[in-house]
């Protein structure tokens, strides 16, 4: 499996205060991808990367921010977390084919 | 956007039976993935299979693009196949869809 890292694994916030989450590769892979997983709706797709400082939104983008500076590291950024943003967050990394999953980070906004 | 929907919703089985899952979608894509999702959340690739068809072990997938479909076949079922399977595809420059999935269960 490709090395994909997310960070933090859990987190339990207030709303309204910003939220920053990793992912973090070592496949060197062109894109990544930042989907939600909620009850009932599978996985959505918030943003994606297809190389470094080349990002473009995804289905439920509203309010959230990614940033990709290096090829190994896409971070998703809720500026003012709100409860709507409760869910469990995935990275995928792939080089145009095949995705590969992260291990997720439950978020929990208060 | 494109559309990607999957059926059956819910899938309860006996161990060692055979099972069809599918995936339609609405338009023409140039990726198709099928994913299982364990009951601890972990998400695993089982095929890239935009078209034709492919075999692993006990699972083999087809995808018919120019009727836009894609069938997963799971035989000899095992507990272990229990879980949530998805279909995804990407219609253009990395933006990709998800279905709701597919609930299995299978029961020794």
């Amino acid at each position: 499996d490709a090395g994909i890292t997310q960070s933090p694994r859990h987190k339990v916030t207030e709303t309204g205060t910003p939220v920053t989450l990793r992912c973090h590769q070592t496949e060197n892979h062109r894109y990544m991808y930042w989907y939600r997983q909620d009850p009932g709706h599978g996985l959505r797709l918030i943003h994606y990367s297809y190389g470094v400082k080349d990002t473009d939104k995804g289905e439920v983008s509203d309010g959230y921010s990614v940033s990709r500076s290096k090829t190994e590291d896409f971070l998703l950024t809720l500026e003012s977390a709100t409860s709507s943003q409760t869910s469990v967050y995935f990275c995928a990394t792939g080089g145009g084919e095949t995705q590969y999953f992260g291990p997720g980070t439950r978020l929990l906004v208060l | 956007g494109i559309q990607v929907e999957q059926s059956p919703p819910d899938l309860i089985l006996q161990e060692g039976a055979n099972s069809t899952l599918r995936c339609n979608f609405s338009d023409s894509v140039n990726n198709l993935q099928w994913f299982h999702q364990n009951p601890w959340g972990q998400l695993i690739n089982l095929f890239y299979i935009p078209s034709g068809t492919k075999q692993n072990g006990r699972l083999s997938a087809t995808t018919v693009a120019t009727e836009r479909y894609s069938l997963l076949y799971i035989s000899s079922s095992q507990t272990t196949d229990s879980g949530v399977y998805f279909c995804a595809v990407i219609a253009n420059a990395g933006k990709s869809t998800f279905g709701d999935g597919t609930t299995l269960t299978v029961k020794p």
